[in-house]
C-alpha cells in the first residue's frame, strides 16, 4: 500500500510568488492534516480535513494560506503571496478516522519550501 | 504554552549504548506518540502509548508513560548508526485529532 506522498519535494521561489503544495493521502483515509516546521522549530499544526470538509483550521497563519481537498481525496496548500517567513518544511499526514483520539497519523516526506 | 518538550535537546552516544529521551506535556491526553525524523526525510511513526498504559515495547524501543507526572520516555537499546535522527513526542488534543509536537531531541550515534 502506498504511503502519503507529497509534491514537490523541494520548492524555491521568490518573495511575492505563489506556490502550491500537493498531498496525496493513503487511500481510504478520511483524515488529512497539514503541519509545518519552520526554521528548525517545533512542528506545528496547520489544519485538518475530514473528507472534503475543513474540521479545524486554527493553525493557519494568515489568509495567504489556502487549503483545499477536492472530493475528499488529495489536498493542496497554496501560499499566495509567499513571504520569507513561510520557508520551512510542510508535512502532510493522514489517518483512517476509525479510532477517534487514537488514530496513528502517517506522515509524508514533506515539501521543503524556500522563499528568497 | 508548549504542550510537549523533549529533554535533552541533543544527545550523542556511542554505537551499542542505550539512548533515553524524555518528554513532558501539560494537558490531559488520550495517548502519546513518538516519531522519528531522519535528516531531510519525513516523519516516521514509532509507537503509540495510550493513557491507560504504563509501558510499551516495540523491537529495540521501550516507551513509558506516567500520566501523574505528565511525562513519557523513549528508550532505544543497543543503538545503531541508523538511529541517528531527531525524535519527537506528540499528543493529540481531546476532541480533535491534531497533534501537538515537542521541540525534539537530536540523537547522534557515534560509530
Amino acid at each position: 500500500e502506498a504511503g502519503v506522498t507529497q509534491f514537490p519535494s523541494h520548492s524555491v521561489i521568490e518573495k511575492g510568488q505563489t506556490v502550491t503544495l500537493r498531498c496525496d493521502p493513503i487511500s481510504g483515509h478520511d483524515n488529512l492534516y497539514w503541519y509545518r516546521r519552520v526554521m528548525g522549530k517545533e512542528i506545528k499544526f496547520l489544519l485538518h480535513f475530514v473528507k472534503e470538509s475543513k474540521q479545524d483550521e486554527s493553525g493557519m497563519p494568515n489568509n495567504r494560506f489556502l487549503a483545499e481537498r477536492t472530493g475528499g481525496t488529495y489536498s493542496t496548500l497554496k501560499v499566495q503571496p509567499a513571504e520569507l517567513e513561510d520557508s520551512g518544511v510542510y508535512f502532510c499526514a493522514s489517518s483512517p478516522g476509525t479510532k477517534r483520539g487514537a488514530d496513528t497519523q502517517y506522515f509524508g516526506p514533506g515539501t521543503r519550501l524556500t522563499v528568497l | 504554552s508548549q504542550q510537549g518538550e523533549e529533554d535533552p535537546q541533543a544527545l550523542s552516544i556511542q554505537e551499542g549504548e542505550n539512548a533515553t529521551m524524555n518528554c513532558s506535556y501539560k494537558t490531559s491526553i488520550n495517548n502519546l506518540q513518538w516519531y522519528r525524523q531522519n535528516s531531510g526525510r519525513g516523519l516516521v511513526h514509532l509507537i503509540l502509548i495510550r493513557s491507560n498504559e504504563r509501558e510499551k515495547h516495540s523491537g529495540r524501543l521501550r516507551v513509558t508513560l506516567d500520566t501523574s507526572k505528565k511525562s513519557s520516555s523513549l528508550l532505544i537499546t543497543a543503538s545503531r548508526a541508523a538511529d541517528t535522527a531527531s525524535y519527537f513526542c506528540a499528543t493529540p488534543n481531546f476532541g480533535n485529532e491534531k497533534l501537538t509536537f515537542g521541540t525534539g531531541t537530536r540523537l547522534t550515534i557515534i560509530p
